[in-house]
């Protein structure tokens, strides 16, 4: 089976840099995704890597590095609109679900 | 483009009655079909999965239960509510990747 861990929860200032971590267990994986979700709504998918390195979409970064089942993200110039939970995830290889992390809820404050 | 709807937005049921939640797929054919339940702070669970019409497969055994009648139609049943099935529930498609897109959710509230 598939388990992604996430811290609980980050807090940062406006205009600061945060990066929020993911520790996967998995039997097979395409790539790792990012996802937002802010309270009320729906999650929106922000990021993907298949490969190893780094990703960039504007301030929103995203890691992978498959030796050592880690990722995170990296959010640059916070914003309080970035105040939201964000999960990674992974699709599993045989049974093509997305499996999701515990989530981390991030608080910026001004 | 591909839209997602989900409805109704909110619902208030009592313990024991019936549910139907439904969701469509506009601008996409043959996607992957998705329920997820979210409790208040919570993560996502993933309750049901379809690849195809009539294929239904079941995470977590409870008294929901789904069905995909038509390619781009989802639906969320239970005969008989209880207050632990109160949560936000969230339909969701993908294509191929590993993008999955949402349906605004319906918050349900057991009372």
């Amino acid at each position: 089976g598939q388990s992604l861990e996430q811290p609980s929860e980050v807090t940062a200032v406006e205009g600061a840099i945060v990066q929020i971590n993911c520790t996967y267990q998995t039997s097979g994986f395409y790539g790792l995704s990012w996802y937002q979700q802010h309270d009320g709504g729906a999650p929106t998918f922000l990021s993907y890597n298949a490969l190893d390195g780094l990703e960039e979409t504007g301030r929103f970064s995203s890691f992978l590095s498959r030796s050592d089942s880690y990722g995170y993200l990296l959010l640059q110039e916070l914003q309080m609109k970035d105040s939201a939970s964000y999960f990674c995830a992974v699709r599993d290889r045989v049974l093509q679900k997305l499996v999701f992390g515990t989530g981390t809820r991030l608080l910026v404050s001004p | 483009s591909q839209t997602i709807h989900q409805w109704p937005a909110t619902l208030v049921q009592p313990v024991g009655s019936p549910l139907s939640l439904e969701c469509t797929v506009e601008g996409t054919s043959n996607p992957n079909l998705y329920w997820y339940r979210q409790a208040a702070g919570r993560g996502l669970q993933l309750l049901f999965y379809s690849v195809g019409i009539g294929q239904i497969s079941s995470e977590v055994p409870q008294n929901l239960s789904a069905s995909r009648p038509q390619d781009r139609q989802f639906i969320l049943s239970s005969k008989k509510l209880l207050l632990s099935d109160s949560g936000f529930y969230l339909c969701a498609w993908r294509a191929g990747g590993d993008e999955q897109y949402f349906g605004p959710g319906t918050r349900l509230t057991v009372t």
